[in-house]
């Protein structure tokens, strides 16, 4: 069956630095990859998406490449802020599962001033 | 537009009772779909319902049942509560039925269990 693995956390970055968050998906065929982050006493929030190989998604200096040979979705900012401080999701979705998201474990990001 | 509504957004119950939560989808929205989020399962996929078909269920037992009506709006009822039912639910919605659609999230419904 379908499956993500995304590195565990907690990640704790200094404001400005460099942030990578990896992600490798188990799937048949290709799926759609996701980055969802969820704030404190919130629901989930789209960061971005990508549908196809080689796709890269970006939203808010996020970045994340759908590499099929690796099967990985690695996201990616070059300077955090500490307002990213969250719970970051990867996601996938499969052609012949509707709407149906599998999720990853989560990775916390603590961002200090 | 209004986002995803779940309600309530917090409710405790005694173990073996039964619970409904609501959630009403955003506007034109027909694809609703329901999570369980725990700290030690994490996210994991309950149902999905598209114009008020069950399209995927996902590996939960038969006392989580969901419907959806006429208008999108879904329920999900837990019947005979446990203690492990304490969860966030979480409710997405989404235009259409196909893989690539964003799913967006309401804030959830907080089940404790006592």
């Amino acid at each position: 069956g379908n499956s993500v693995t995304q590195m565990e956390g907690p990640v704790t970055l200094s404001e400005e630095a460099f942030l990578t968050i990896n992600c490798t998906y188990t799937a048949t065929g290709y799926p759609s990859l996701f980055w969802y982050v969820q704030y404190p006493g919130e629901g989930l929030q789209l960061l971005l998406k990508a549908t196809k190989a080689d796709d890269k998604g970006s939203n808010k200096g996020f970045e994340a490449t759908y590499r099929k040979e690796t099967t990985s979705f690695h996201l990616e900012k070059g300077s955090v802020q500490v307002s990213d401080s969250a719970v970051y999701f990867c996601a996938l979705s499969h052609n012949n599962a509707g709407n149906m998201l599998t999720f990853g474990g989560g990775t916390r990001l603590m961002v200090k001033p | 537009k209004a986002g995803v509504t779940q309600t309530p957004r917090y409710l405790i119950k005694t173990r073996g009772q039964q619970v409904t939560l609501s959630c009403s989808p955003i506007s034109g929205h027909r694809s609703v779909s329901w999570y369980q989020q725990t700290p030690g399962q994490g996210l994991q996929f309950l149902f999905e319902y598209f114009s008020e078909t069950q399209r995927n269920k996902g590996n939960f037992p038969g006392r989580f049942s969901g419907r959806q009506f006429s208008n999108s709006r879904s329920e999900m009822n837990v019947s005979t509560l446990e203690l492990g039912d304490s969860a966030l639910y979480l409710c997405a919605s989404s235009p259409y039925q196909v893989r690539n659609t964003e799913a967006f999230f309401g804030q959830g419904t907080r089940l404790t269990v006592v």
